[in-house]
């Protein structure tokens, strides 16, 4: 088994511009969880999926923050557009039961 | 609501020396238990769990017993290795969701 899958693994950009983040979760997992994590805050859990549907959003920090998981083997998070404080290590997790599986994480550089 | 309280890091031993990590929760009802272990440059990994009052979860050498009477999961290890250096987290499953409730982590570093 691959594992989770993140795309990509680093990602430098200038503020303004927009940034997707991609995951691939274990096949066969049924929910699917974005975090974030930064020195100041920690991990964070921004949203998470169940069967594909949006379960639990109140994570995501402001409306430039977006996730869509338009099936079961593929996820987005989308900002736009990024601003410095956005700057972090972006976690995906896919789970069939209650132990969450991660990926190796996209590290974003927003200057 | 629901949380999790773990020791603040960063912690520093010697090889071969004992650990403990303490992690104590708030929750409704019976929630699950977990220290998940983050080495560096990685994503986290399930360490070991426990889905039940008394029950000892164990895995290369790390033990937690979930304690309810004090609301305790706290993480032991006889004799740490160097390759033990990593963030730890304790967390928890309250209710029929799949959210896991985090602790801060915990750093562990440990010398030779």
């Amino acid at each position: 088994d691959a594992g989770v899958i993140q795309s990509p693994r680093h990602e430098v950009t200038e503020m303004g511009q927009e940034v997707t983040l991609r995951c691939k979760p274990i096949s066969g997992h049924n929910s699917l969880f974005w975090y974030r994590q930064t020195m100041m805050r920690g991990l964070e859990l921004l949203i998470y999926f169940n069967n594909n549907v949006p379960i639990d959003d109140s994570g995501m920090p402001e409306d430039r923050f977006s996730a869509k998981m338009p099936n079961a083997s593929f996820s987005t998070l989308k900002i736009q557009p990024s601003e410095p404080r956005d700057s972090a290590v972006y976690f995906c997790a896919s789970s069939q039961g209650v132990e969450q599986y991660f990926g190796p994480g996209t590290r974003l550089t927003v200057t | 609501g629901d949380s999790v309280t773990q020791m603040e890091g960063p912690v520093t031993l010697s090889e071969e020396a004992f650990l403990t990590i303490n992690c104590t929760y708030t929750a409704t009802g019976y929630p699950s238990l977990f220290w998940y272990v983050q080495y560096p440059g990685e994503g986290l990994q399930l360490l070991l769990k426990a889905t039940k009052a008394d029950d000892k979860g164990s895995n290369k050498g790390f033990e937690a017993t979930y304690r309810k009477e004090t609301t305790s999961f706290h993480l032991e290890k006889g004799s740490v290795q160097v390759s033990d250096s990593a963030v730890y987290f304790c967390a928890l499953i309250a209710g029929n969701n799949r959210k896991l409730i985090w602790g801060l982590g915990t750093s562990l570093a440990v010398n030779p």
